[in-house]
């Protein structure tokens, strides 16, 4: 079955500081891969997504992802963390031929000034 | 609208009781669904929409849930006789159809006591 995995419930970091969340996913197929973040009390906004192509990925606030077929990985970066990050960031896979869309559990990022 | 909206924001009801959950997609988005998020959990597909297709059932959890959708309008989700474990938040979410992205609502916590 299809599966997401955010190995890393939560994260703190230093203001400043270089970040990455960690997805792995499990699917059959070449899947359509995304990352979203959730603030407190806001809903989910996509932060970018990938279908084909290039495998490096440049989303909105910054944030890159890059897509490694051989690790069945879909990692989420970027090189200076602002406060404004703090949130809940879910990474989702979207199966071929349909809309669904399969979330991990989600990483909670802390960000101390 | 601007965006996907959801009401009301916060339910509370008591266990057995049903409640009605409703969705107000992006005009012109054929695309809608429902996900749940439980507290430390992923979201959880529940039910999709797609034009004048037959409706992707398949992440209700049980026959207590139901789904409407007028047309490529509105869209309620109903919980009969509801459980404590049915205490979540429910996210609706719309989208121009495959490939597209979705955009999510603020979502309705419910609460069953």
């Amino acid at each position: 079955a299809q599966s997401v995995t955010q190995p890393d419930i939560h994260i703190t970091v230093s203001e400043g500081a270089s970040l990455e969340l960690r997805c792995n996913y499990s699917y059959g197929a070449t899947p359509y891969l995304f990352w979203y973040v959730q603030s407190p009390g806001q809903g989910l906004q996509l932060l970018l997504k990938y279908f084909s192509g290039d495998t490096l990925v440049q989303g909105i606030k910054g944030f890159e992802a890059e897509f490694k077929r051989s690790q069945s990985s879909f990692n989420l970066r970027k090189p200076s963390v602002h406060w404004s990050d703090a949130a809940e960031y879910f990474c989702a896979v979207g199966l071929y031929n349909t809309d669904k869309l399969i979330f991990g559990t989600g990483t909670r990022l802390q960000v101390f000034p | 609208g601007a965006g996907v909206s959801q009401s009301p924001s916060n339910k509370v009801t008591e266990k057995g009781k049903d409640v009605e959950l409703r969705c107000d997609p992006i005009s012109g988005h054929t695309a809608l669904y429902w996900y749940r998020q439980s507290l430390g959990q992923g979201l959880e597909f529940l039910i999709y929409f797609q034009g004048n297709s037959a409706p992707d059932k398949s992440g209700l959890p049980s026959d207590r849930f139901s789904a409407e959708r007028t047309g490529e309008s509105v869209s309620t989700l109903t919980i009969q006789r509801t459980q404590q474990e049915d205490s979540a938040v429910y996210l609706c979410a719309s989208s121009l159809g495959r490939e597209g992205e979705q955009f999510f609502g603020p979502g309705t916590r419910l609460t069953v006591l």
